[in-house]
């Protein structure tokens, strides 16, 4: 069975810091997708960023980036220039390739967002 | 719609009651996923359905949770017999197809409270 792991509950970050947020995950598929969703406290979960397996450059969406080791089975969420609407939950979720794509979250991360 | 939509958005019940929660899906998309959201367990997947079929109900955590979907658009999770250990925040997704690429887009959730 898929795991997803995020072994911070919490982070903190100053406005206009960079902040990264860890995630590993185990999976014996070759095809397959990783995805860090947001959730704010509306509870509404919004897709940051994803990254397909068999893609070696790293996702990146304007702030967002990932760091994706894929040997190493590790898949962190850098934020750079932290801002105060970026306060959230974070989510780090796995899919396999092909079709049923329900998601394997990981237990998330709340990260607070200092003035 | 704009997006996908839930109602009720909170909902409070006694145990022993049957509960209906309704999923109105991004329109034209096929796929549409429930998963519940709890503090003890985290988010997990409950079942989903491409079209009005659902090929993957594993998540179901009992006979008392059912779901079906009509027309290929709303969907309605179905709780009879409500436990204390139900009460959640339930989310549903919808995406274009069943595919891992297709981004799933998610609701507000309805948030269940077992008295």
């Amino acid at each position: 069975a898929q795991t997803v792991t995020q072994s911070q509950p919490e982070m903190s970050v100053q406005e206009a810091e960079t902040v990264t947020l860890s995630c590993t995950y185990d999976t014996s598929e070759s095809d397959y997708y990783l995805f860090w969703y947001k959730q704010p406290p509306s509870r509404q979960m919004i897709l940051v960023i994803r990254q397909e397996a068999y893609k070696q450059q790293n996702a990146t969406e304007n702030r967002f980036s990932v760091n994706f080791q894929k040997a190493a089975k590790s898949f962190s969420l850098k934020i750079s220039d932290s801002q105060l609407g970026d306060a959230a939950m974070y989510f780090c979720a796995y899919t396999r390739g092909g079709s049923n794509y329900k998601l394997t979250f990981g237990k998330g991360t709340l990260l607070t967002v200092n003035p | 719609g704009a997006g996908v939509s839930q109602s009720p958005s909170n909902k409070v019940t006694e145990k022993g009651k049957d509960v209906e929660l309704r999923c109105d899906p991004i329109s034209g998309h096929t796929a549409l996923y429930w998963y519940r959201q709890s503090l003890g367990q985290g988010l997990e997947f409950l079942i989903y359905f491409q079209g009005n079929s659902a090929p993957d109900k594993s998540g179901l955590p009992s006979d008392r949770f059912s779901a079906e979907r009509t027309g290929g658009s709303v969907s309605t999770l179905t709780i009879q017999r409500t436990q204390q250990e139900d009460s959640a925040v339930y989310l549903c997704a919808s995406s274009l197809e069943d595919r891992a690429i297709d981004t799933q887009y998610f609701g507000p959730g309805t948030r269940l409270t077992v008295l």
